[in-house]
């Protein structure tokens, strides 16, 4: 499982509050990615991390922010959930010098 | 743009009904295709790269290989166990994964 955890795998909140999912690895790894995946667009990348506290924005990163303060935990809230942001959040690293990356179990959010 | 597009949407086979499921892509500066294997409320298992037109790899009853505009992930003598959607995502020279929508295989006994 690569040594993914994320928390919390799921959570009902509702529409204007702040929401974050923490994602956390084991093994060191530099690079970490969120993704959110839904019905008919597959994954798509919010934000990703190549270091302590450097991350850049994804394909669909409006309306959420992302921290790394230490290599093993990235964070990714949202300022004020939305009902278009209930999805399935998942979080990824990409281990050595391979491109493939390895997925966490997933964050069910659903924003009523 | 990368773009990445599965087929078919979904596919049912007989348990030993051999198939396979394409990936059609289009990017620049392609560094690896990848395929992924996931299973209802869990994360994508990932299951192979592919870094240039002719490789081909190979993992149980799954093989999939590649060529410069299309990759092909062969199901031979399928088993329920297979059930799962499948996955196909490009990397080109950026650091993010541009994945399809996915072909959901079910084997039926």
């Amino acid at each position: 499982d690569a040594g993914i955890t994320q928390s919390p795998r799921h959570k009902v909140t509702e529409t204007g509050t702040p929401v974050t999912l923490r994602c956390h690895q084991t093994e060191n790894h530099r690079y970490m990615y969120w993704y959110r995946q839904d019905p008919g667009h597959g994954l798509r990348l919010i934000h990703y991390s190549y270091g302590v506290k450097d991350t850049d924005k994804g394909e669909v990163s409006d309306g959420y922010s992302v921290s790394r303060s230490k290599t093993e935990d990235f964070l990714l809230t949202l300022e004020s959930a939305t009902s278009s942001q209930t999805s399935v959040y998942f979080c990824a690293i990409k281990t050595g010098t391979n491109y493939e990356q390895y997925f966490g179990p997933g964050t069910r959010l659903t924003v009523t | 743009e990368d773009q990445v597009t599965q087929s078919p949407e979904a596919l049912r086979l007989q348990e030993g009904e051999s198939s396979s499921l394409n990936c059609s892509y289009t990017v620049s500066g392609l560094r690896g295709l990848f395929w992924y294997r996931q299973d209802p409320g869990k994360g994508p298992e990932f299951l192979f790269t592919l870094y240039s037109a002719g490789e081909e790899k190979e993992k149980e009853r799954l093989k999939a290989t590649l060529t410069k505009k299309e990759s092909f992930l062969h199901i031979t003598a399928p088993k329920p166990e297979d059930s799962a959607t499948y996955l196909c995502a490009v990397q080109n020279s950026g650091y993010a994964l541009n994945f399809g929508k996915g072909t959901s295989l079910l084997v039926t006994p």
